[in-house]
């Protein structure tokens, strides 16, 4: 079974302008979540989504923004992008909520 | 709100030793604990998780037993190896009926030499 891809791997963008990061579950799971990880703040929760609902949000401003497909693909959203976003953006889906989590390999996202 | 939190790296050992790497916890409820692994340059992998008091995870030689009296979860091997090395995380999520959201400790570092 193929695991949880994510594209793309790399991206690098300039600040003010807006970046959609894309993700595809493991086949069969519904429940899809987003974290940051930066040496700074370490693993961040970002947003959990079930069945195209959010059910969780983490504490990040307005301008992170995400939604589910109804074949269970993700896709985040960052607009107005400024330095400190620079990060690693992971995606990590489970069968069902609260199960264990099967991370994909991540988006090294660079704010220049 | 709920937290975790690890015992500061990084860690250096040397081949064969033992390993501890300390985890403890706040949640209310019951949690359900996990060590995640992450290789240079890649994303997280499960390395063993516990749904239960009691409960001990287990996987590639690592243990790690479910502690509530004490709010713990720390992580064991006997004898570690070069390809050990890597970072680790002590994580938590509220339970099944509270979603996935992962609350994660800071990471420990751990290299081990040959």
């Amino acid at each position: 079974k193929a695991g949880v891809t994510q594209t793309p791997r790399y991206l690098i963008k300039t600040r003010g302008q807006q970046v959609t990061l894309s993700c595809s579950p493991i086949s069969g799971h519904r429940s899809v979540s987003w974290y940051q990880q930066t040496p700074g703040q370490g693993l961040q929760f970002l947003f959990e989504y079930f069945s195209e609902t959010q059910r969780n949000k983490g504490n990040f401003p307005g301008r992170f923004s995400g939604r589910q497909f109804s074949n269970s693909r993700s896709e985040m959203n960052v607009s107005t992008l400024e330095l400190g976003d620079s990060a690693l953006y992971l995606c990590a889906s489970s069968l069902r909520a609260g199960d264990e989590q099967f991370f994909g390999p991540g988006t090294r996202l660079t704010v220049l | 709100g709920n937290s975790v939190t690890q015992m500061e790296g990084p860690v250096t050992l040397s081949e064969e030793a033992f390993l501890t790497i300390n985890c403890t916890y706040t949640a209310t409820g019951y949690p359900s604990l996990f060590w995640y692994v992450q290789y240079p340059g890649e994303g997280l992998q499960l390395l063993l998780k516990a749904t239960k008091a009691d409960d001990k995870g287990s996987n590639k030689g690592f243990e790690a037993t479910y502690r509530k009296e004490t709010t713990s979860f720390h992580l064991e091997k006997g004898s570690v190896q070069v390809s050990d090395s890597a970072v680790y995380f002590c994580a938590l999520t509220p339970g099944e009926t509270s979603g996935s959201r992962l609350t994660f400790g800071e990471g420990t570092q751990l290299t081990v030499n040959p």
